[in-house]
């Protein structure tokens, strides 16, 4: 099976624009989880979509948005871009079945605001 | 609230040495417990999970690891290092109980000594 990916794998943005990540889940898998990972706060859970809903958020402002497809691809949008937004910015995919509980993640899209 | 702690932000080995890289958690009820390991500029790869059963898991890479409720750690343990497995390891826990995200810790970066 071919792993999760996501696009573009690297970004360059100014303050004030605003982008948008995609992630391709393993085939089969339903749930789609985002993270957040920088040098100083660690990997911070962005949001989680289960069969096109949102299933749990985490604590990160509005500007931060997602969606998810039915076909379990998902993006996340950021608005207004800040500085602090430069990040390694991590897909994970999970087929949420019992006993199948792994997150499988993606090699990452790198954002960088400049 | 759920918590991960990773006590030691670097691990240094030589190659052949065993290793151990710590981690205690803290949720309620009996957690689902991951390792994770990230190479630089890469996604998080899944070496092993804790869910039910023997103490001691077995995951890839020669890694186990060896749950312990009464410490409520689940360290991650190799018999003989090698300078490949230099990276920065993660531990995660996820309670059983509905739809939770995962909970990461800071993480440990293993440098093995050739």
């Amino acid at each position: 099976k071919a792993g999760v990916t996501q696009t573009p794998r690297y970004l360059i943005k100014t303050r004030g624009q605003q982008v948008t990540l995609s992630c391709s889940p393993i085939s089969g898998h339903r749930s789609v989880s985002w993270y957040q990972q920088t040098p100083g706060q660690g990997l911070q859970f962005l949001f989680e979509y289960f069969s096109e809903t949102q299933r749990n958020k985490g604590n990160f402002p509005g500007r931060f948005s997602g969606r998810q497809f039915s076909n379990s691809r998902s993006e996340m949008n950021v608005s207004t871009l800040e500085l602090g937004d430069s990040a390694l910015y991590l897909c994970a995919s999970s087929s949420d079945r019992v006993g199948q509980e792994t997150q499988y993640f993606g090699p990452g899209t790198r954002l960088l605001v400049l | 609230a759920q918590s991960v702690a990773q006590p030691e932000d670097q691990v240094n080995v030589a190659e052949g040495n065993p290793l151990t890289v710590k981690c205690t958690y803290s949720v309620s009820g009996n957690p689902y417990l991951f390792w994770y390991v990230q190479y630089p500029n890469r996604g998080l790869q899944f070496l092993l999970k804790y869910i039910t059963g023997d103490n001691l898991v077995k995951g890839s890479y020669g890694f186990e690891a060896e749950f312990n409720k009464s410490q409520t750690s689940f360290h991650l343990k190799k018999p003989s290092a090698l300078v490949s497995d230099s990276a920065l390891y993660f531990c995660a826990v996820r309670p059983r109980s509905g739809n939770t995200p995962l909970v990461f810790g800071k993480g440990t970066r293993l440098s093995v000594i050739a």
